[in-house]
């Protein structure tokens, strides 16, 4: 069963607009998110990370924000510079799980000139 | 900082074939994890350890699948007789604590 859900495969913007990517989950044990980015041919690159403590975090041009009673969460990229065009990874886990994470299916960003 | 390295990265099989990757941890790191990735699909978590000790496997494929890390720095994983199915992506990441850095991945082709 899919317990972290991206349900946008894919988002096309322009460049200097801000990109928003959503993520869904569903188990409520989960206490830290997470969003990778990857490119072809590499493995996932951590970007950004928010505990379940905080509902914010910033880093950069890259804001991620937690709604715990929604189990939504969502990527905020402003601004979106054509490098940014990868996929991206929602991420969630569990103390209890050894932190092992579980991965939702990705949203392709496509930033355009 | 030299990353997570894995090889080989790419290995081409027969079906029937016994396949074995290799995972070598950023150094501090006393804990690794093996992660599977399909075509469209995010990776898939198969099994962890804190240093030696395997903490998690009940998320291994099937018993065909298993890995080991006997000295708590470098894994292996073992497909054994494979199949076309298994014909993917194996991850490997590491980490001290959260977040997970991952290595480049093996892409194994199942024939």
């Amino acid at each position: 069963d899919q317990q972290v859900k991206q349900n946008s495969p894919s988002l096309s913007v322009q460049e200097g607009r801000i990109s928003i990517l959503n993520c869904d989950y569903t188990n409520s044990m989960f206490d830290y998110f997470l969003w990778y980015k990857k490119y072809p041919a590499e493995g996932p690159t951590f970007l950004i990370s928010i505990s379940s403590i905080k509902d914010k975090n910033e880093d950069g041009r890259f804001t991620v924000f937690l709604n715990k009673s929604a189990k939504h969460l969502s990527l905020h990229i402003v601004p979106s510079q054509p490098g940014d065009s990868a996929v991206y990874f929602c991420a969630a886990s569990a103390f209890q799980s050894g932190y092992a994470l579980n991965f939702g299916k990705g949203t392709s960003l496509l930033v355009t000139p | 900082d030299t990353g997570v390295s894995q090889d080989p990265r790419h290995k081409i099989t027969k079906r029937g074939q016994n396949v074995t990757f290799r995972c070598d941890p950023i150094s501090e790191h006393n804990r690794l994890y093996w992660y599977r990735q399909t075509l469209g699909q995010g990776p898939e978590f198969l099994t962890y350890f804190q240093n030696e000790a395997q903490l998690e496997k009940s998320r291994l494929l099937s018993d065909r699948f298993s890995a080991e890390r006997p000295k708590g720095s470098f894994s292996t994983l073992e497909i054994q007789r494979t199949e076309q199915g298994d014909s993917a992506m194996y991850l490997c990441a590491s980490s001290s604590d959260s977040p997970l850095h991952f290595g480049n991945g093996t892409r194994l082709t199942v024939t």
